[in-house]
């Protein structure tokens, strides 16, 4: 079945550092991928994403490029802000039966200091 | 935009205690899931519903039942509500258009079961 992997937080950075996020997948067939963002208290809201090999996604300074010879979608920042604190989620969708379930993996947790 | 609303936020149970979580989104979507989102865990699909008409199982269906009233509406039910099932439930909504599955969340309802 489908599968994502994603490394463990929470990762803690000073205010303008560089940041990584890894995650992997197992899928069967080209799924779509993935990065949401959960604020506290709030749902998850889609940050990025990216439908086929070697495709860039981006969005407020956040990229993850589609590796499909390392099955990876990193998520990077170049420069993180406080308000960048929130737990990420690496998520693929693919075909499961004529249906498309989005599959998590378990979240990262952020926390940036000033 | 109203997106995806959920009902109630917030919610302390009794063991044995039955409710209903309420769901409804406005963006004439085919798919429409249920999540539980635990500590360490991320996110676990309960059940999901690909169309009108249809649900299945997902990955921890035990203890809950689902109704999918109309294309707008999908409800989860716990009949006799248990401590383990103290938790953060999400609903989702997604349409499959070209490779695109981004899924919408609601705010999710915290539920407490004592």
């Amino acid at each position: 079945g489908n599968s994502v992997t994603q490394m463990e937080g929470p990762v803690t950075l000073s205010e303008e550092a560089f940041l990584t996020i890894n995650c992997t997948y197992t899928a069967t067939g080209y799924p779509s991928l993935f990065w949401y963002v959960q604020y506290p208290g709030e749902g998850l809201q889609l940050l990025l994403k990216a439908t086929k090999a070697d495709d860039k996604g981006s969005n407020k300074g956040f990229e993850a490029t589609y590796r499909k010879e390392t099955t990876s979608f990193h998520l990077e920042k170049g420069s993180v802000q406080v308000s960048d604190s929130a737990v990420y989620f690496c998520a693929l969708s693919s075909s499961s039966g004529g249906s498309y379930i989005p599959t998590f993996g378990r979240g990262t947790s952020l926390i940036v200091h000033p | 935009n109203a997106g995806v609303t959920q009902t109630p936020k917030f919610q302390v149970l009794k063991t044995g205690q039955s409710m209903t979580l309420q769901c409804a989104q406005d963006m004439n979507h085919n798919s429409m899931y249920w999540y539980r989102q635990d500590p360490g865990m991320g996110l676990r699909l309960i059940y999901y519903s690909a169309s009108e008409g249809t649900t299945d199982k997902g990955e921890v269906p035990n203890g809950y039942n689902v109704s999918r009233l109309n294309k707008r509406e999908f409800s989860l039910r716990l009949e006799s509500a248990a401590p383990s099932q103290t938790s953060v439930y999400f609903c989702a909504s997604s349409e499959w258009t070209g490779g695109n599955t981004e899924a919408f969340f609601g705010q999710g309802t915290r539920l407490t079961v004592v």
